[in-house]
């Protein structure tokens, strides 16, 4: 089947840890993104890439990284830096880079913090 | 970035009854797009309905339509004939013609949608 998956579905860290969330899609997406989201607030962009090899910082990049080497994966490693990891990570893709494109959600991750 | 608001912390509506969720949003560009997501309790992200800015008519998509009213800044949401399966999370969002912006999602913070039988 076609769509984004993402793992693991719980994440646990520990006090200076890096942990990386996977992302992978299947639908021959350019464009993929990653937000967070917490309690009581809506999504907030953290990256996003619309090309291989090629990615740009959204709202709140700081404490992360993001790679892009492969078209069909985006994997996000929160840092140590992150001083406020815990949340909701949704990963997103669309087929291409124009607005006029829908993006479609991963089944997100949850990360807690030890 | 541009700004979206939504007014309605919760809303609740009877089983086969009608409901309108409200949101405005903040923008002095003219082309760009508007949608709303639903996240039920497993927290998947799911689109509804979307809208180009650029088309006066208003989107439907069966029980789901939207009332955009560009002038005002107003992308409202109504769902007819309500059903239990419609309790959610939703949220509208906004997504600029900019490429600059990545075309990114703007999203607001969410109504929480209860439906009662």
């Amino acid at each position: 089947d076609g769509g984004i998956t993402q793992s693991p579905k719980y994440l646990f860290r520990k006090e200076g840890q890096n942990v990386t969330l996977s992302c992978e899609q299947n639908l021959n997406h350019d464009a993929m993104y990653w937000y967070r989201q917490d309690p009581g607030q809506g999504l907030r962009l953290i990256y996003y890439s619309q090309i291989v090899n090629d990615f740009q910082k959204g709202d709140i990049a700081e404490g992360y990284s993001v790679s892009r080497e492969k078209k069909e994966s985006f994997p996000l490693t929160v840092t140590s830096a992150q001083k406020n990891p815990t949340a909701f990570y949704l990963c997103a893709s669309s087929i291409g880079t124009s607005y006029q494109e829908t993006q479609y959600f991963g089944p997100g991750t949850r990360l807690l913090v030890l | 970035a541009q700004t979206v608001t939504q007014s309605q912390p919760e809303m609740s509506v009877q089983e086969a009854e009608t409901v309108t969720l409200s949101c405005t949003y903040d923008t002095s560009e003219s082309d760009y797009y508007l949608f709303w997501y639903k996240q039920p309790p497993s927290r998947q992200m799911i689109l509804v309905i979307r809208q180009e800015a650029y088309k006066q008519q208003n989107a439907t998509e069966n029980r789901f339509s939207v009332n955009f009213q560009k002038a005002a800044k107003s992308f409202s949401l109504k769902i007819s004939d309500s059903q239990l399966g419609d309790a959610a999370m939703y949220f509208c969002a906004y997504r600029s013609a900019d490429q600059d912006s990545g075309y990114a999602l703007n999203f607001g913070k969410g109504t929480s949608l209860l439906v009662t039988p």
